[in-house]
């Protein structure tokens, strides 16, 4: 894994590894995050996400840490795959403002077996 | 989970002609769809925020008249971009959102077209 608060612009690991990927937010007045995955030359894919009245939420080989606090976002992949090779982005919005989502700056995950 | 489209997917148009984009909420009715551009190996830049039945508000520094928007119907919207030059040239996505999600505000991607400008 990667320090935490430390926002790279790639990642590599081996497989079966755990990744953290971070992620910085800049509006205090969010209270909705997500993570998606992009592959090449496709659009986004939802991962996970996360309302601001939690600060970790779980799914399937994925977990989601946020700290309100320094206004940080983590991603973190359990035991990871070659075809979780991707590029990875937080984005966040105002849920009930129902404006669009903002995305942060991306981490280019890649994975070696 | 809900199903958004693009069309093309990709196109090659040579510098100074109009090339019109399509966003289409397959199985959904979206009130708002959003437009973005992304260079290569950069993040999502919104451009625009298109509601049915209104006009598009877009973001600071995105031109109106170069980029036309149009949401006629809950499961269509355009993006026309005008008289294109090589600049133009990057990977458009949109997103729509559901209607009837109510408060959980998710949005959906299309897969994205990669406009490339001669």
């Amino acid at each position: 894994g990667e320090s935490v608060g430390l926002h790279l612009p790639t990642l590599s690991v081996q497989e079966g590894d755990n990744s953290i990927i971070n992620c910085a937010y800049s509006n205090s007045a969010s209270d909705y995050f997500i993570w998606y995955k992009q592959e090449s030359g496709k659009g986004p894919q939802f991962i996970i996400d996360i309302r601001s009245n939690m600060d970790k939420r779980q799914g399937q080989r994925v977990t989601v840490l946020l700290n309100k606090t320094v206004k940080h976002l983590s991603l973190q992949i359990a035991a990871t795959q070659p075809g979780d090779s991707a590029v990875y982005f937080c984005a966040e919005n105002i849920r009930q403002a129902g404006t669009a989502l903002i995305f942060g700056k991306g981490t280019t995950l890649s994975v070696s077996s | 989970g809900a199903v958004v489209s693009q069309h093309p997917s990709w196109v090659i148009c040579k510098s100074g002609t109009s090339v019109k984009i399509e966003c289409r909420s397959l199985d959904f009715q979206a009130t708002t769809m959003f437009w973005y551009r992304q260079f290569p190996k950069q993040s999502l830049m919104l451009m625009a925020t298109s509601n049915e039945g209104s006009k598009a508000t877009y973001e600071q520094g995105v031109e109106k008249d170069k980029f036309l928007i149009n949401h006629a119907s809950l499961t269509l919207s355009t993006l026309t971009v005008t008289s294109a030059h090589p600049e133009d040239s990057s990977f458009y996505i949109c997103s729509a959102r559901d209607l009837y999600m109510g408060g959980r505000n998710e949005q959906f991607f299309g897969p994205g077209t990669r406009l490339t400008v001669l």
